[in-house]
């Protein structure tokens, strides 16, 4: 089964809140797992990612969180602002392509 | 270091025709891949270059197909356009293929089928 699916399709969170995004997988073939930020006609940019190897890897406001055993991993943005407003996707690699989560759109209110 | 550029921007098709998009690689990156992103189906994988040879596909009609150059600038063509084509075209460029390296996004290509 190569589905990623991510939840929750939509996410509104106060100024300075924290959010998370959670993704799932079944195939344990996969070796990578990134995730992209995308703001309206601009294309997907790398925010941060993880191998499955790590259990957590932190690049200063985003964590990604790994659960092997458990098939899951989430991002969390601490300290929200206004600026990170946009739709997020999880993926996961498989034999070099990469396999997308439906996508979060994120609305942080000021 | 310049990021990954597509051409054209935005494109508006007649059901029949035929495209075709060009992507150029960040300077050193050697693979390129293309997605497909639509509202319903979201980003999905139609195919990798390396190398001027295609490493993997996606689960796309033949009438979708690509090619890559000498120089890592990539093509991609659909033939016979079908109003469901009417998408967001990601080209993504790696440095390398195969695992361990990261993709990186260009702006892609509105293609708007009527």
């Amino acid at each position: 089964q190569q589905q990623v699916k991510q939840s929750p399709q939509s996410l509104i969170v106060q100024k300075g809140g924290i959010s998370i995004i959670n993704c799932a997988y079944e195939n344990t073939a996969f070796d990578y797992f990134p995730w992209y930020q995308q703001f309206p006609g601009k294309g997907p940019a790398l925010l941060i990612a993880i191998r499955p190897d790590v259990s957590e890897k932190k690049e200063g406001r985003f964590t990604i969180s790994f659960n092997k055993s458990a098939k899951q991993f989430s991002l969390h943005i601490m300290d929200s602002q206004p600026g990170d407003s946009a739709t997020y996707f999880c993926a996961a690699r498989y034999t070099g392509k990469l396999i997308f989560g439906q996508g979060t759109t994120l609305q942080v209110k000021p | 270091k310049a990021g990954v550029t597509q051409t054209p921007r935005y494109l508006i098709k007649t059901r029949g025709q035929q495209v075709t998009l060009s992507c150029s690689p960040i300077s050193g990156h050697r693979s390129v891949s293309w997605y497909q992103q639509t509202p319903g189906q979201g980003l999905q994988f139609l195919f990798e270059y390396f190398s001027e040879t295609q490493r993997n596909k996606g689960n796309f009609p033949g009438r979708f197909s690509g090619r890559q150059f000498s120089n890592s600038r990539s093509e991609m063509n659909v033939s016979t356009l079908e109003l469901g084509d009417s998408a967001l075209y990601l080209c993504a460029s790696s440095l390398d293929a195969g695992q361990g390296y990261e993709q990186y996004f260009g702006p892609g290509t509105r293609l708007t089928v009527t």
